[in-house]
């Protein structure tokens, strides 16, 4: 049973860097059967898919994002991140670290989901 | 971007009853559709993929069809536990994109 933990700060200023990180069990990003998601919510609204990577170095952003998001791996750690710059009041949000199946794509695990506020 | 619209946008059942939520695609997305349930404060759960296919320890309660634009999440026999917001999302290209979510209460 895979499991999958956000972890990172829970406030972060204007005009900054995000940083998360996804720790993965039960299942190895280098086996490469998977790819490695982040999704976020603002409060009281749906779910903004971020991005995906896989350990083949396959990357996908959001183009509405894509300009300030890096999603990267580590597979010795088993660990993915990912980086929001330049940050503002609406990207505070829960953000969820999320498995793919990479052969049919579809999303079979989530995080738990970790806050983030943007704020001074 | 695909977009992708849910119907109804809130849901009003008693215990017991059967519901159908809808979900229709800006376009063609094939079968690659996912349906996700997410209880108040908690983590979406993955229920259905390939828009019809159970995943793995989901009740056959959860039912799901469709291909092409359009696309249903049945839920059977509603109990208390059922009570969440669903959410449908396509993959079938970049960025996977989310519907708008349909928060199902209890009449």
């Amino acid at each position: 049973q895979v499991q999958l933990q956000e972890s990172g700060p829970g406030l972060v200023k204007p005009s900054q860097t995000l940083s998360l990180t996804c720790t993965v069990s039960g299942d190895f990003i280098s086996i490469g059967t998977h790819y490695w998601s982040w999704i976020r919510q603002s409060a009281g609204k749906g779910l903004e898919w971020i991005g995906r990577i896989d350990a083949r170095g396959g990357i996908n952003y959001n183009p509405s994002l894509k300009s300030r998001v890096t999603i990267s791996v580590d597979t010795s750690k088993n660990q993915f991140s990912l980086k929001l710059t330049s940050v503002t009041a609406a990207d505070t949000a829960v953000f969820f670290c999320a498995r793919g199946n990479y052969f049919r794509g579809y999303i079979d695990s989530w995080g738990q989901g970790t806050p983030v506020t943007v704020s001074s | 971007d695909i977009q992708m619209t849910q119907s109804p946008s809130s849901l009003s059942a008693s215990v017991g009853d059967r519901v159908t939520i809808t979900c229709r695609a800006s376009q063609d997305v094939s079968n690659h559709l996912a349906w996700f349930q997410q209880r108040p404060g908690k983590a979406p759960k993955s229920l259905i993929y390939a828009a019809s296919s159970l995943q793995s320890g989901v009740p056959s309660k959860f039912s799901g069809s469709g291909s092409g634009t359009d696309f249903t999440l049945t839920i059977s026999s509603l109990q208390p536990e059922d009570f969440a917001t669903y959410y449908c999302q396509q993959y079938n290209s970049y960025p996977h994109t989310f519907g708008q979510g349909t928060k199902l209460d209890i009449k």
